[in-house]
């Protein structure tokens, strides 16, 4: 298995631009989540997904983040308009909830620069 | 927000000796895991303790899980060069999924 697969590994990109982080879970996987991390804000949840379906997005900044996740493969993070505040590291990470808790498995993270 | 919160923020010891590091918490949980994370890198699971075990090993690893404390400790024994990371707890509550992390201790072996 190639693990979970996120995509651009890096993005720089200019404030007020439209962002999209992707990511691909570990195939069987039903529970996908997406972290923000910072040197000062250390590692945020930004929303998780189980079964396709967003259960916790309490974590997500503001408007103008927004995630989804069409099928049980693919997931996005969207950034519109991006401010340079949003310059991090992301996260995606996948699991397979089987009710007692387990491990979760991280992508490479992508890392914005928004100028 | 963080459940967790890792003692020492920073941790600098020897090659070959024992490193030690904390983790609290504030609700109950269902399980307590640590994950490591390199430079640059993605994290990389450890562990995974539930409420109901009190200690686990793992190779050179030790977790140990107080729920009346509600804090956590990984012990690596015979520290190597290659532990230089830094090393997270993360706690999920019953019935979902949702991991949240603490601070992380930043561990450097010297060698």
């Amino acid at each position: 298995d190639a693990g979970v697969i996120q995509s651009p590994r890096h993005e720089v990109t200019e404030m007020g631009q439209e962002v999209t982080l992707r990511c691909k879970p570990i195939s069987g996987h039903n529970s996908l989540f997406w972290y923000r991390q910072t040197m000062m804000r250390g590692l945020e949840l930004l929303i998780y997904f189980n079964n396709n379906v967003p259960i916790d997005d309490s974590g997500m900044p503001e408007d103008r983040f927004s995630a989804k996740m069409p099928n049980a493969s693919f997931s996005t993070l969207k950034i519109q308009p991006s401010e340079p505040r949003d310059s991090a590291v992301y996260f995606c990470a996948s699991s397979w909830e089987g009710g007692r808790g387990t491990e979760a498995f991280f992508g490479q993270g992508t890392r914005l620069t928004v100028v | 927000s963080q459940q967790g919160e890792e003692d020492p923020q920073a941790l600098s010891i020897q090659e070959g000796e024992n490193a030690t590091m904390n983790c609290s918490y504030k609700t109950s949980i269902n399980n307590l895991q640590w994950y490591r994370q390199n430079s640059g890198r993605g994290l990389v699971h450890l562990i995974l303790i539930r409420s109901n075990e009190r200690e686990k090993h793992s190779g050179r690893l030790r977790v140990t899980l107080d729920t009346s404390k509600k804090s956590s400790s990984l012990l690596i024994t015979a520290s190597r060069a290659a532990d230089t990371a830094s090393y997270f707890c993360a706690t999920s509550d019953f019935g979902n999924e949702k991991l949240t992390f603490g601070t992380g201790t930043r561990l450097t072996i010297i060698p």
